[in-house]
């Protein structure tokens, strides 16, 4: 069965401390995985798509990479305005219709 | 110009009562979704239109009735309504198997 795995659940940084959030999957097939922002009381906000292992994207200070079990969404130096859920999802080529989400990992920074 | 819409952005009602949830995207997409987001924001895909033919209809009670007048709009109409049907809905668009993009929510609390 397809599933997704988020760690941490939460994590608190300090304003300018990089990290990573990690999302493991297992997945028949995978056909894209895709990295969300989640802020209080609204939808999710797409922001990058992966597609093969080895691949990287960059936005601002986001950076999402890709291996054939896991992606890490790296944080540099993060702002408090970078405080948020983000959000884990793949495709699997079994059923591209729909994606399969993970529970997220709240981000906190604080100044 | 807001991409994916929805309305209501709240809704509070009784056990039993029906009620509908309007989306409509301005995408050009021609795949809708609507999600169901739980207390513990877990993201589950419900149901997925595509050119107003039904793909997707996961485990969902048959109280849960989508309607897609055209390929712009997708409804969610709501019969009998219990207590667990309290949650955040989404509704979704994308175009064919790319990325999704999310509407604002509608928090539905069943009293």
């Amino acid at each position: 069965e397809d599933q997704v795995t988020q760690s941490p659940e939460a994590l608190r940084l300090q304003e300018g401390e990089s990290s990573s959030l990690n999302c493991s999957y297992t997945v028949s097939g995978l056909r894209g995985l895709f990295w969300y922002r989640q802020d209080p009381g609204k939808g999710p906000e797409f922001l990058f798509t992966l597609y093969s292992a080895g691949e990287e994207k960059e936005k601002e200070r986001l950076k999402a990479t890709l291996t054939k079990k896991e992606s890490f969404l790296h944080i540099t130096a993060p702002k408090p305005e970078d405080s948020a859920t983000y959000l884990c999802a793949v495709r699997s080529s079994y059923n591209t219709d729909k994606l399969i989400f993970g529970t997220g990992t709240r981000l906190q920074v604080f100044p | 110009d807001t991409a994916v819409s929805q309305t209501p952005k709240y809704l509070v009602t009784q056990m039993g009562n029906d009620k509908s949830i309007k989306c409509e995207q301005n995408l050009g997409h021609d795949t809708m979704y609507w999600y169901k987001q739980d207390s513990k924001k877990f993201l589950k895909i419900m149901f997925s239109y595509n050119n107003k033919e039904l793909i997707i209809n996961e485990t969902v009670p048959n109280r849960f009735s989508p309607k897609s007048p055209d390929k712009a709009h997708l409804n969610l109409h709501i019969n009998s309504l219990e207590l667990g049907d309290s949650a955040v809905y989404f509704c979704a668009s994308s175009q064919e198997v790319y990325e999704q993009y999310f509407g604002p929510g509608t928090r539905l609390t069943v009293t």
